[in-house]
């Protein structure tokens, strides 16, 4: 079964520092996206991605993050400036439709110290 | 704005009982429900996907109802076994803001041997 790969899976990053979360999407998907589940929280959306371009973005996600499609198969979430609180679970998900069912990722746990 | 509520946050049956896992939400209008497994610190496994013209979806021992004039989606888990201790996520895909998928918080279920 087709799957999202994300890379890596665990990444331990000082406050202050860049980090850059990887993704794969499923090869047919045309839409990809990004979630986090900070611990004991719900998961929550932070930014869908379409045609090369945001296609929406949560409050959350604000001029620290940015997103990129930098060839045919790879799907980026860069974190400019890590503060703690960006610590959480992140997953990546992609989908054929934008109300077809998502395929998740297994996720980054990203620890900011 | 989307709110979907899980009842109860915790379970916990011996093995081989059958059980109801219960999802609210408040908007009614929606693409799409799905269900998703979560084992500690892992990503989000898709168990079962209902369009919002469908009433239910089976795989297996899994039994996924909807009702979406009121606002109910119910996860019905046959025989369940020790493998099925996880926790167990209701996904809503809201027409509005179409890229945005809201979560609940999730119902841990635990299959006591």
């Amino acid at each position: 079964e087709p799957e999202v790969t994300q890379t890596p899976s665990h990444q331990v990053t000082q406050m202050g520092q860049e980090v850059i979360l990887r993704c794969v999407p499923i090869s047919n998907h045309l839409y990809f996206y990004w979630y986090r589940q900070i611990l004991g929280q719900k998961v929550e959306f932070l930014v869908s991605f379409y045609n090369n371009e945001i296609s929406e973005k949560s409050e959350i996600f604000d001029d620290q993050f940015s997103v990129e499609r930098p060839d045919g198969s790879n799907f980026t979430l860069k974190i400019r400036s890590t503060k703690l609180e960006d610590s959480a679970m992140y997953f990546c998900a992609s989908s054929e439709g934008d109300s077809w069912g998502y395929t998740f990722g297994s996720g980054t746990r990203l620890t900011v110290v | 704005k989307q709110e979907v509520t899980q009842i109860p946050a915790a379970l916990s049956v011996p093995e081989g009982e059958n059980l109801v896992l219960n999802c609210s939400f408040t908007d009614s209008a929606i693409y799409n429900l799905q269900w998703f497994r979560q084992d500690p610190g892992k990503g989000l496994t898709s168990l079962l996907l209902i369009q919002s013209s469908q009433r239910e979806q089976t795989s297996g021992r899994l039994n996924a109802s909807l009702d979406k004039s009121s606002g109910r989606s119910t996860l019905y888990i046959a025989a369940s076994q020790p493998g099925d201790s996880a926790t167990y996520l209701c996904a809503v895909l809201t027409i509005i803001g179409a890229n945005n998928l809201f979560f609940g918080t999730g119902t841990r279920l635990t299959v006591i041997p």
